[in-house]
């Protein structure tokens, strides 16, 4: 079975440009969430969707990032404008739906990382 | 605001040896505990994870411990291989679904 795809593996842009990554989430999982991880650190929740639903985005930039979830499947995540201090490792993770009070595994995708330039 | 610290930043220990990595949360109504293990390049994989209802579970080598009275969890490995050197991270269950991460250790495992 297939993990998380995410694509391109990396990306290097100069700053004010924008830029996207995509995600591609396990089969059957409805719950998908976008980190940020920057070196040294640990993951930081940038969003999670419930199916389609944007259900967390307390986290995200509103004013240069955003996302989407269109058919409850594959997401994309934007930046625009890119600033430096946005370099990072963009991680996509799925799991299955945690409605119910119950916390589920999360599956991460190998990052997208992100140099601005 | 909920919060989770990690220790040691960097852990170097001998092929064989025993590795024990600590956290401590802020949030007393965590009750979901995972760790995870992070390869060079690659996600997160979760490793093992402990809910609120027990104190300790093990898994092979690995093993993680809870003590909800003093908001610490910690993680076991036991006869150290190579294949473990990773970084590691721990996390507890926040408000609104959302796991706080620790800062992560970094393994290394000498030959």
């Amino acid at each position: 079975e297939a993990g998380v795809v995410q694509s391109p593996r990396y990306k290097i842009i100069e700053k004010k440009q924008p830029v996207a990554f995509w995600c591609n989430p396990i089969s059957g999982h409805n719950t998908l969430y976008w980190y940020l991880q920057n070196l040294g650190q640990g993951p930081e929740l940038l969003i999670r969707y419930e199916n389609e639903e944007a259900v967390d985005d307390s986290q995200l930039p509103k004013d240069r990032f955003s996302a989407e979830r269109l058919k409850g499947v594959d997401s994309t995540l934007k930046i625009q404008p890119a600033e430096l201090g946005d370099s990072a490792v963009y991680l996509c993770a799925s799991s299955s739906n945690i409605r119910g009070g119950s916390y589920n595994e999360q599956f991460f995708g190998p990052g997208t990382r992100l140099t601005v330039l | 605001g909920e919060n989770v610290e990690q220790h040691p930043s960097t852990l170097s220990v001998q092929e064989g040896d025993s590795a024990v990595i600590k956290c401590t949360y802020s949030d007393s109504a965590s009750n979901y505990f995972p760790w995870y293990k992070q390869e060079l390049g690659k996600g997160p994989q979760l490793i093992i994870d402990i809910r609120s209802n027990v104190g300790e579970k093990k898994d092979q080598r690995i093993a993680v411990t809870l003590n909800k009275t003093a908001k610490h969890f910690s993680l076991h490995i036991t006869e150290t291989q190579p294949e473990d050197s990773a970084v590691y991270f721990c996390a507890a269950s926040g408000s609104n679904y959302q796991l706080i991460w620790g800062a992560g250790t970094k393994l290394i495992i000498k030959p």
